[in-house]
């Protein structure tokens, strides 16, 4: 599966969007991004996936650059609750049952 | 929809003790994982199971490590004889290969403390 670079923290104010990108300039045609978040103290908990197209779901939208090199996540209101560490993740299509590779993450911070 | 159940949440053994963690998957999910996550790290891998076959368990410390499904619903993970080093948290998590994407769902983790 295609390596990913997050950065390692990031800030939102409260209410704001939040906006964590993802480089895997190496992924491949058949290949997945996921996006997991991890509040403290929980496993982590899944949140959205795209191959190709832009995804929306309750939680977040995921915003995928044509060359699918990069990637997106957006909460579009954060809240405190919100404070995690978000991993992004490529994974194999025809691979689906492998197991997910995870990175360190990207720390993000909501303040009041 | 009942989630991925893991017990005990928390354990505090003194090392060279045996211990134990039990994982229920989602209903229906025939791929169940173990992952182990270091305080300030991502999970890793430990051991992938189709139904009741281990297809993965690269990653696995066999020397002190074993985990078994055996009739491939539930899954323990067995550390025999615990060390310091083991101290962690035990992730256990399960996905269906009818779902798109093929979703994988995680439990809230056992978190052991050797001591």
């Amino acid at each position: 599966d295609a390596k990913t670079t997050q950065p390692p923290s990031m800030d939102c104010a409260e209410g704001r969007a939040a906006n964590l990108p993802c480089n895997h300039s190496t992924i491949s045609g058949n290949e997945y991004v996921y996006w997991y978040r991890q509040i403290h103290s929980q496993g982590p908990q899944y949140i959205i996936h795209g191959l190709k197209n832009n995804e929306t779901n309750e939680m977040a939208s995921l915003i995928i650059t044509e060359d699918r090199k990069s990637s997106t996540l957006i909460l579009p209101h954060a809240t405190l609750r919100d404070t995690a560490v978000y991993y992004c993740i490529v994974r194999g299509r025809d691979t689906g049952r492998r197991a997910l590779t995870f990175g360190s993450g990207t720390r993000l911070q909501v303040q009041p | 929809e009942a989630g991925v159940v893991q017990s005990p949440r928390y354990k505090i053994i003194e090392k060279k003790q045996p211990v134990a963690f039990w994982c229920n998957p989602i209903s229906g999910h025939n791929t169940l994982y173990w992952y182990l996550q270091n305080l300030g790290q991502g999970p890793e891998l430990l051991i992938r199971y189709e139904n009741e076959e281990a297809v993965d368990d690269s990653q696995l410390p066999k020397d002190r490590f074993s985990a078994e499904r055996l009739k491939g619903v539930d899954s323990t993970l067995k550390i025999q004889p615990a060390e310091l080093g083991d101290s962690a948290v035990y992730l256990c998590a399960s996905s269906s290969s009818g779902t798109a994407g093929n979703t994988i769902y995680f439990g809230e983790g056992s978190w052991l403390t050797v001591v």
